[in-house]
């Protein structure tokens, strides 16, 4: 079954303390990127990768974090440093970096603060 | 820079009527723009896209959206909808730059509420 798998589907984080929240594809795709949603807002940016052992930041990337050792992985850390981390994360992928490509989701991650 | 504005936030439509959800750009280059759909707690996934060519594109589940450069638009349409419609839909732009990242930049989405 291909496609895009984000875990956990709920994650409550405790105040001070790092998570970690899981992309992965085979899709074979090259771009991997992380949104952040919030209600009224649309999708934001957070930090993209466009090849392996690279990534950028995106509009919002204060207080997260990436990495990008496989070409499959894409796991975004959620620092003690995002003051208000409650939101839906999507993980995305792109079989390029081109402006006419779409873009494949994963369904979503709700975090939460307790 | 680019920009998306999505005009209306909600938009409440009775079975079997017609539906238009309202997307309006700013960009000082050409673009791409599309329409994704994003069921209750899932991802989006494309709706349609607009590259070239044709300004009325058509895209799955009946939807269309035509583009409009003079007013730059890119409305999406369904001449009548269904319950299982009921979804937020966003309209996005990617602008056209020859070597560099070409980001979707997303409008904050329309939640359509189909009523029986």
């Amino acid at each position: 079954d291909g496609g895009i798998t984000q875990s956990p589907k709920y994650l409550f984080r405790k105040e001070g303390q790092n998570v970690t929240l899981s992309c992965e594809q085979n899709l074979n795709h090259d771009a991997m990127y992380w949104y952040r949603q919030d209600p009224g807002q649309g999708l934001r940016l957070i930090y993209y990768s466009q090849i392996v052992n690279d990534f950028q930041k995106g509009d919002i990337a204060e207080g997260y974090s990436v990495s990008r050792e496989k070409k499959e992985s894409f796991p975004l850390t959620v620092t003690s440093a995002q003051k208000n981390p409650t939101a839906f994360y999507l993980c995305a992928t792109r079989t390029g970096v081109t402006a006419n490509e779409k873009l494949f989701f994963g369904s979503g991650t709700q975090l939460s603060v307790l | 820079a680019q920009s998306v504005t999505q005009l209306d936030s909600q938009v409440p439509v009775f079975e079997e009527a017609p539906v238009e959800l309202r997307c309006n750009y700013s960009s000082s280059v050409s673009v791409y723009l599309f329409w994704y759909v994003q069921y209750p707690n899932q991802g989006l996934q494309l709706l349609l896209k607009y590259l070239s060519g044709s300004t009325l594109v058509k895209g799955i589940n009946g939807f269309e959206a035509e583009f409009n450069k003079s007013q730059t638009s890119f409305h999406l349409r369904k001449p009548s909808v269904h319950i299982s419609d009921t979804a937020e839909y966003f309209c996005a732009v990617s602008a056209l730059r020859p070597g560099g990242y070409n980001k979707l930049i997303f409008g904050a989405g329309t939640r359509l509420a189909v009523h029986p």
